[in-house]
């Protein structure tokens, strides 16, 4: 049980353009859905937190305007990176919450932009 | 005071013996403590957690030390295999709606043969 699905794996595109990552829980109602980047060697890093519904949480530092988010249904989130740049490349990780059960971790995006 | 401090950032074993990863942390809110498994190109997988009210648990060969008044708590992977090989992160959240979690540097197992 507890499973979730990130979709795509691996996605390369050209800079300037827009990618959307799918995040789904297969098997329960993800009322909380997170979103993490983490580079090469290193921690996850807390994008943003997003509850369904409602408008996304971003951590300090993370554009909201680059990085859009959208929770519209119990079962999936969305991470959109508009107008990516190189510096966006990165490894992107979803997970999903049901009430206060534990995060469940998607497998990842790995998002490289040329 | 948000962050979760882990060492060692690597660790090599030899099979059958016992690894063991630390963590501190500072804020005293914190009150759920999990461990994660990552292997490469995959996304963490829950391990094992742990409350500040019990001061162990144990789950197969995955046992989590837990010392409030330190502030640390630790994993110990006993009988190491090389299927252990992976990296771990230990994490730290508090209760609530969002729960959110901060995660330590991440410590790369090697377990040898």
């Amino acid at each position: 049980g507890a499973v979730v699905s990130q979709h795509p794996s691996w996605v390369i595109c050209k800079s300037g353009t827009s990618v959307k990552i799918e995040c789904r829980s297969l098997d329960f109602q993800a009322t909380t859905m997170f979103w993490y980047r983490q580079f090469p060697k290193q921690s996850l890093m807390l994008m943003a937190t997003s509850n369904e519904g409602s408008k996304a949480t971003y951590e300090q530092g993370v554009e909201k305007d680059k990085f859009l988010i959208n929770h519209a249904s119990l079962t999936l989130s969305t991470l959109t990176v508009t107008s990516a740049h190189p510096e966006d490349s990165s490894f992107y990780i979803c997970s999903a919450r049901a009430g206060f059960q534990p995060q469940h971790f998607g497998d990842g995006t790995r998002l490289s932009i040329l | 005071q948000q962050q979760v401090k882990q060492s060692p950032q690597s660790l090599i074993v030899q099979k059958g013996g016992i690894s063991i990863i630390n963590c501190a942390y500072e804020n005293t809110a914190f009150d759920y403590f999990p461990w994660y498994q990552q292997f490469p190109g995959k996304g963490p997988a829950l391990l094992i957690a742990i409350r500040p009210d019990v001061s162990e648990k144990k789950e197969g060969r995955f046992t989590i030390s837990f010392n409030k008044s330190a502030k640390q708590f630790s994993l110990h992977i006993m009988d190491s295999q090389p299927g252990d090989s992976a990296t771990y992160f230990c994490a730290a959240g508090t209760s609530g709606s969002a729960r959110q979690l901060t995660f330590g540097s991440g410590t790369q197992l090697t377990v040898l043969p």
